[in-house]
């Protein structure tokens, strides 16, 4: 069965600069979709980045970008001069790939706290 | 574009009383999917729905939850009798998927938050 981890259940940056959300997953499927979103106070579940495991290039969308490791599992997000906009949590999803009907699977989440 | 649509945003009830939750998604989304959301923890999927037909509901409690999506669009979740454990976000969240390779981005909605008293 396919499993996310995120090992960091709380992380803390000082605004302005750069911070590295941890995700890895395990899958022996070699077609999937992986997904960053945040969730703020009001929790509406936002999607950030999505990456497809075909590519091998790194997405990107303004201040955040991903590390995608496919031989190690490993899904990284990179959020560039952190806003106090940004404080939220951030969960790390994998689906696979192939049929739409696949459901999405979860980490636990990680908590994000930028300092003034 | 609108957004997906969830009402009420707040909820509270009494253990056992009954509560539903309507979810609107984004026009045209074939999908549609409910989630529970217990505080520290990331969602759990309840149902999915495709047009109106239901995909999986595995995890749905059925002897107190139900959920319908008639006429393919709107959706209504119950909780009949509410028990403490219910206390949660509910979210709704949809996806244009209707066919058989897509990205399958799914667009959340705000949610409802449920207390049980």
């Amino acid at each position: 069965a396919q499993t996310v981890t995120q090992s960091q259940p709380e992380m803390s940056v000082q605004e302005a600069e750069t911070v590295t959300l941890s995700c890895t997953y395990d899958t022996s499927e070699s077609d999937y979709y992986l997904f960053w979103y945040k969730q703020p106070p009001s929790r509406q579940m936002i999607l950030v980045i999505r990456q497809e495991a075909y590519k091998q290039q790194n997405a990107t969308e303004n201040r955040f970008s991903v590390n995608f490791q496919k031989a190690a599992k490993s899904f990284s997000l990179k959020i560039s001069d952190s806003q106090l906009g940004d404080a939220a949590m951030y969960f790390c999803a994998y689906r696979r790939g192939m049929d739409s009907n696949y459901q999405l699977i979860w980490g636990a989440g990680t908590k994000l706290i930028i300092k003034p | 574009e609108a957004g997906v649509a969830q009402s009420p945003r707040y909820k509270i009830i009494e253990k056992r009383q009954s509560v539903a939750f309507w979810c609107n998604p984004i026009s045209g989304h074939a999908t549609l999917y409910w989630y529970q959301q217990i505080l520290g923890q990331g969602p759990k999927l309840l149902i999915q729905f495709q047009n109106n037909g239901v995909v999986d509901d595995s995890q749905l409690p059925k002897d107190r939850f139900s959920a319908e999506r008639l006429k393919g669009v709107d959706s209504t979740l119950k909780i009949q009798p509410a028990k403490l454990e219910d206390s949660a976000v509910y979210l709704c969240a949809s996806s244009s998927a209707n066919r058989v390779r897509s990205t399958d981005t799914q667009y959340f909605g705000p949610g409802t938050r449920l207390t049980v008293l």
